[in-house]
């Protein structure tokens, strides 16, 4: 099993929509927790990171639940802009000091 | 503001040959990292370092080395390149080792043939 997953997709919305994306991890010693965006054949940046309580960011939210060790991604009112790649990636709090990453979940905002 | 830099950009190679992929940041952060992407596979991470002259292995770390003598420089060397390393190689740094904002390279796109 991996040790962060994501649904591939592609979630093919039209503009304007709700989106929302899950991503689990399997390490409960996880303490930091991301969304990156990569937009096709780029470098992936920074979206949000995900904290405890939530967090919003425009029309973007992240959540976070331990106890079932996911986080999720939702995105209000689409825009062409949106599409790409959103990745998600945790850390441990011990050993390995770098990000793990998830294969991606891939979205296609259409006019 | 150049942040992260990688060099080159696009390589070709044949089976058997080496070559150093170059990545360099100017944000005197402490920690750098090498990922490889594939299509369906994310990013998994190479090698890692938490500062000079300290690196560890990562999920895909067989050949490939790494070395970092300063803070700014974490260059990857492949050293005898099969088509299995074909892929798109990121080198990522941040001020903290997970905890804190990656930033990314522009990539390496590597073909061997």
């Amino acid at each position: 099993r991996k040790e962060v997953e994501q649904d591939p997709g592609p979630f093919n919305v039209p503009e304007g929509a709700t989106v929302a994306f899950n991503c689990t991890y399997s390490n409960s010693a996880s303490q930091s927790f991301f969304w990156y965006r990569q937009d096709c054949r780029k470098e992936p940046k920074l979206l949000m990171s995900v904290y405890s309580s939530g967090n919003e960011d425009g029309r973007f939210t992240a959540q976070l639940n331990r106890a079932s060790q996911y986080i999720s991604l939702l995105i209000r009112d689409s825009k062409l802009s949106d599409s790409a790649t959103y990745l998600c990636a945790v850390n441990r709090a011990t050993g390995r000091r770098a990000l793990t990453f998830g294969s991606g979940t891939r979205l296609q905002v259409q006019p | 503001n150049a942040g992260v830099t990688q060099t080159p950009k696009f390589q070709v190679l044949k089976t058997g040959q080496s070559m150093t992929l170059q990545c360099a940041q100017d944000m005197n952060h402490e920690y750098m990292s090498w990922y490889r992407q594939d299509p369906g596979m994310g990013l998994r991470l190479i090698h890692y370092s938490v500062g000079a002259g300290i690196t560890d292995q990562g999920e895909v770390p067989n050949g490939y080395n790494v070395s970092r003598s300063t803070t700014e420089d974490f260059p990857l060397r492949l050293l005898s390149a099969a088509p299995s390393q074909t892929s798109v190689y990121f080198c990522a740094s941040s001020y903290g080792g997970g905890e804190a904002e990656a930033f990314f390279g522009q990539g390496t796109r590597l073909t061997v043939v």
